[in-house]
């Protein structure tokens, strides 16, 4: 299988604990993008890495959240002393940078979604 | 805040029919792009279509079009001949940087 891959798929956790999630990006893919979808909502914007570099970060990511690409493959996402309101499914998606029209800002490649890890914050 | 807005939270279509999911959405940019996102029951996002804001030509693929009145900022997605595999959940997104800015959702029943 060569889409994005994320574990887990599930997580279940104490209110106040620490948590890891891991995304493998398409292997060719230098952007990786993560996202968090609550019940009823549709994926809201965390933090996005283009290689190694962490170039966005939405106001979503509270000091708790911590998203790092050493290596420029996979990523991970901490999320310290989790509270209930953490509980989602986050979501990562890849994508290119070829290809676009040059001078045009933002092309636009296809994210390629991550089937989710779910978790759960009792 | 959602700038995605997609005022069908249900629908439903029998199978061979055309369904029509709308949505409307703010921007100030000139230059953006649109996109309808399908999620399957228990599945991953999969992009079924996209229109870049500066083509006036509705994108087309397959069984999928769009309605893009750049005016009224309105992007609709038609779907003709729908089969019992479009079941999902479909999710309209417009361009924010490389970011995607999704709206609440549509959940698309095709029934027999």
């Amino acid at each position: 299988d060569t889409g994005v891959s994320q574990n887990p798929r599930h997580k279940i956790t104490k209110r106040g604990q620490n948590v890891t999630f891991r995304c493998d990006p398409i292997s060719e893919h230098n952007r990786l993008y993560w996202y968090r979808q609550t019940l009823g909502q549709g994926p809201e914007f965390l933090t996005y890495f283009q290689n190694e570099a962490q170039l966005e970060k939405s106001r979503l990511l509270s000091d708790r959240f911590s998203a790092e690409r050493p290596k420029g493959s996979f990523s991970t996402l901490e999320i310290q002393r989790t509270e209930q309101g953490d509980s989602a499914m986050y979501l990562c998606a890849s994508s290119t940078t070829t290809g676009g029209d040059s001078g045009r800002t933002h092309w636009y490649n296809e994210q390629f979604f991550g089937p989710g890890t779910r978790l759960t914050v009792l | 805040a959602q700038t995605v807005t997609q005022s069908q939270p249900e629908m439903s279509v029998q199978e061979a029919e055309t369904v029509t999911l709308s949505c409307t959405y703010d921007t100030s940019e000139s230059n953006y792009y649109l996109f309808w996102y399908k999620q399957p029951p228990s599945r991953q996002m999969i992009l079924v279509i996209r229109q870049e804001a500066y083509k006036q030509q509705n994108a087309t693929e397959n069984r999928f079009s769009v309605n893009f009145q750049k005016a009224a900022k309105s992007f609709s997605l038609k779907i003709s001949d729908s089969q019992l595999g479009d079941t999902a959940m479909y999710f309209c997104a417009r361009s924010s940087g490389y970011a995607l800015n999704f709206g609440k959702g549509t959940s698309l029943l095709v029934t027999p």
